[in-house]
C-alpha cells in the first residue's frame, strides 16, 4: 500500500520554509526522500532507517517518528532550485521494494 | 558514460508493434529495476532484478517481458501494447548488500502507444 503525502502541493517564495509529510498504514523498516525535477529523473535525497537519527544535509533535512509511522522533510530557507516533485518511499518489506507516494509538488518564485 | 543510461529516450509504437527498452548502468551496481511513472500516479515498481535474478514481479502484465542477461545491463521487451500503457518508463539501479540503499534512476523513457 502506498504511503500518503501531504501537502500535494505548495508554493513558497524564496527564503520561505517548508515541511512535506509522509505516512503508512503499515510498520515500516525505512523511509526514502527523492526529488525530481520536470522532464528530469528522480534524484536521491537521503534514507532514514528504523532507530536511526535525523538526517540532513544543507538546509534539507527529515526525521522518522517509527511509532506514528511517518515522516517529515524539512525544506529551511528554500531556494529557487528546490522546486520539483518530492517523493517519499516506503520499505515495509519485501525484497528492495521501495512503494512511493505520489509525491508533493514544490514550486519555490522569487 | 556514467551512471545510467536509457535508450531509446522518446518511443511511439502502434499496438501490434514489438519494441525493447534498453537499460545501462556504469556504476557496479547488483540490482536494476523498471519502474512505470504516469501522470498523477505515483511510481509504480515493475520488476527488480539481483544478481540477475529476477526478484519481484510486481503483478505486472505479460506484455511487458523483462530480460537481465548481466548485472550492468536490463531490458524490456514489449509487445501488443494497450494505449493506458503510454507512460515514463524508468530504469533504477542500486548495490544490493542486504540494507536499503539509494536507487540511481535513468532519464527515462517516454513511450507513446497509439
Amino acid at each position: 500500500q502506498q504511503p500518503v503525502q501531504s501537502p500535494q502541493a505548495v508554493i513558497l517564495r524564496e527564503g520561505e520554509d517548508a515541511v512535506i509529510n509522509c505516512s503508512s498504514s503499515k510498520a515500516l523498516y525505512s523511509v526514502h526522500w527523492y526529488r525530481q525535477k520536470h522532464g528530469e529523473a528522480p534524484v536521491f535525497l537521503m534514507i532514514l532507517l528504523k532507530g536511526g537519527e535525523q538526517k540532513g544535509h544543507d538546509k534539507i533535512s527529515a526525521s522518522f517518528n517509527e511509532k506514528k509511522q511517518q515522516s517529515s522533510l524539512y525544506l529551511t530557507a528554500s531556494q529557487l532550485s528546490y522546486s520539483g516533485t518530492y517523493f517519499c518511499g516506503i520499505l515495509s518489506g519485501g525484497y528492495q521494494k521501495v512503494t512511493f507516494g505520489i509525491g508533493t509538488k514544490l514550486q519555490v518564485i522569487p | 558514460e556514467t551512471g545510467v543510461t536509457q535508450t531509446p529516450r522518446h518511443l511511439v509504437m502502434g499496438m501490434t508493434n514489438k519494441k525493447s527498452l534498453k537499460c545501462e548502468q556504469h556504476l557496479g551496481h547488483n540490482a536494476m529495476y523498471w519502474y512505470k511513472q504516469s501522470a498523477k500516479k505515483p511510481l509504480e515498481l515493475m520488476f527488480v532484478y539481483s544478481l540477475e535474478e529476477r526478484v519481484e514481479n510486481n503483478s505486472v502484465p505479460s506484455r511487458f517481458s523483462p530480460e537481465c542477461p548481466n548485472s550492468s545491463h536490463l531490458f524490456l521487451h514489449l509487445h501488443t501494447l494497450q494505449p493506458e500503457d503510454s507512460a515514463l518508463y524508468l530504469c533504477a539501479s542500486s548495490q544490493d548488500n542486504g540494507a536499503a540503499n539509494e536507487q540511481f534512476f535513468g532519464p527515462g523513457t517516454r513511450l507513446t502507444v497509439l
